[in-house]
């Protein structure tokens, strides 16, 4: 059973530094690797998509990284804002799991200005 | 729409009433999704629609939990008897199409249900 675990669990950084958000899955036999952005009382905004075969994806100031041997991925993002205060979720596709996504707890970001 | 339309946004009931929770997919999406999230925790699987049919419903809890797709567009969860907890957000999600993992999910708002 696919189990999907991020840390760390919550973060408080300053504005205008850089971070980085992780993400373990144990079962490497993915589709692909999801990370998504959830604002409180709203629904889940996807961010960045990592086709199984891919190391890493950029959008802006996002960039993910995929590492499908190690069962691992992270999230970078540069020059954080306080608008960037949100839970951050990564998601996996596992193959032969149908078209589930099982999703990790997420990390509740906080930036200060 | 141009987004995944989910009503009510807010849904207050009592133990044991039952429920309908009502999801708009973005228009021409042929794949939807039920998920629950409880408080501080991930979004779990409930049920997947491809069209009118489903085709897994293995994340549904109980058969108090029911979920019907009538004509592939507009699907409704619908839950009996319901517990204090089954409170929680009920998340709808749709997708282009179903299909090993390529189409990205659009996620709506919510409902969040408290059962009292």
């Amino acid at each position: 059973k696919q189990e999907v675990t991020q840390i760390p669990a919550a973060l408080s950084v300053p504005e205008g530094e850089n971070l980085v958000l992780n993400c373990s899955f144990t079962d490497s036999a993915i589709y692909n690797l999801q990370w998504f952005r959830q604002d409180p009382g709203k629904g889940l905004t996807s961010l960045l998509l990592i086709q199984s075969s891919q190391r890493e994806q950029t959008s802006g100031r996002l960039n993910a990284s995929l590492d499908k041997s190690s069962g691992r991925s992270t999230l970078y993002i540069a020059a954080s804002q306080p608008g960037d205060s949100a839970t951050y979720l990564c998601a996996v596709w596992t193959q032969g799991g149908s078209e589930k996504l099982v999703f990790g707890k997420g990390t509740k970001l906080t930036v200060n200005p | 729409g141009a987004g995944v339309s989910q009503t009510p946004s807010n849904k207050v009931t009592e133990k044991g009433k039952y429920v309908e929770l009502r999801c708009d997919p973005i228009s021409g999406h042929t794949a939807l999704y039920w998920y629950r999230q409880s408080l501080g925790q991930g979004p779990e699987f409930l049920i997947y629609f491809q069209g009118t049919g489903a085709a897994d419903d293995s994340g549904l809890p109980n058969d108090r939990f029911f979920a019907v797709r009538p004509e592939g567009s507009v699907s409704t969860l619908k839950i009996q008897r319901t517990e204090r907890g089954d409170s929680a957000v009920y998340l709808c999600a749709s997708s282009l199409m179903g299909g090993i993992g390529k189409n990205i999910q659009y996620f709506g708002a919510g409902t969040r249900l408290s059962v009292l």
